[in-house]
């Protein structure tokens, strides 16, 4: 099975700060059709998962343009443009090119 | 709009069977795939199975030889089985259109 390994598993951010979690691959995340299934979400506490970024970099609907996701292969990066209050939870990735799909371990965001 | 539900038993005896239905409303069965996603208390996000637009099903490889994913088109529900219980699988389930739109899962004690 592919492993996901996010960086760092706890963040700390004032407002306004611009932060950065790593996910990285045990093995290629690149498809024979060429699609790259990675996928970022936000689950804030108490609440479902939120897709925030798919196929790496599109933006789910309604996700503010602070949010955006890079890299390809096996290392990939979800960012955020100057942090708000709102964006507190816990972050995670998924990979949905190999069978069984696979999360990370999650990156808790904290605002200070 | 796109909704999906989940429904089933709170609490189940260890070494019985867990039933799990997802309604969904706003998209079709044979069209879309339909994820199941775990997590329990205090933990992260482990995808449990899938089943494909087509009918066919896709495991957890720690889960595969105690699980079983079914649907109903005409009810527009997908079930998820899970016998021999054990402690480690009290968890909210979800589940998922696609990985894009979420249920507000159910939880799932398995005590005595």
């Amino acid at each position: 099975d592919v492993v996901l390994t996010q960086t760092p598993s706890t963040l700390s951010a004032t407002i306004g700060q611009s932060v950065s979690i790593s996910c990285r691959s045990s093995q290629s995340l690149l498809d024979s059709a060429g699609n790259t299934y990675l996928y970022w979400y936000l689950q804030r506490p108490g609440q479902s998962p939120q897709l925030l970024i798919y196929l790496v970099s599109n933006l789910g609907s309604g996700v503010p343009n602070r949010f955006s996701g890079s890299g390809s292969g096996t290392d990939f990066t979800l960012k955020i443009s100057g942090v708000e209050a709102e964006d507190l939870g816990v972050y995670y990735c998924m990979q949905a090119t190999h069978a069984p799909f696979t999360f990370g371990s999650g990156t808790k965001l904290e605002i200070k | 709009q796109v909704q999906l539900k989940e429904s089933g038993p709170g609490l189940v005896q260890p070494s019985q069977t867990l039933s799990l239905t997802c309604t969904v409303s706003g998209f079709s069965l044979t069209s879309n795939s339909v994820h199941w996603v775990r997590q329990p208390p205090g933990k992260g996000l482990e995808w449990v199975g899938a089943i494909w637009s087509g009918g066919s099903t896709d495991y957890n490889s720690a889960l595969k030889s105690r699980l079983s994913i079914s649907r109903d088109t005409s009810k527009s529900q997908v079930f998820l089985k899970m016998n021999s219980l054990q402690t480690e699988d009290t968890a909210i389930y979800f589940c998922t259109r696609s990985g894009l739109r979420w249920g507000q899962g159910v939880m799932v004690t398995v005590s005595s």
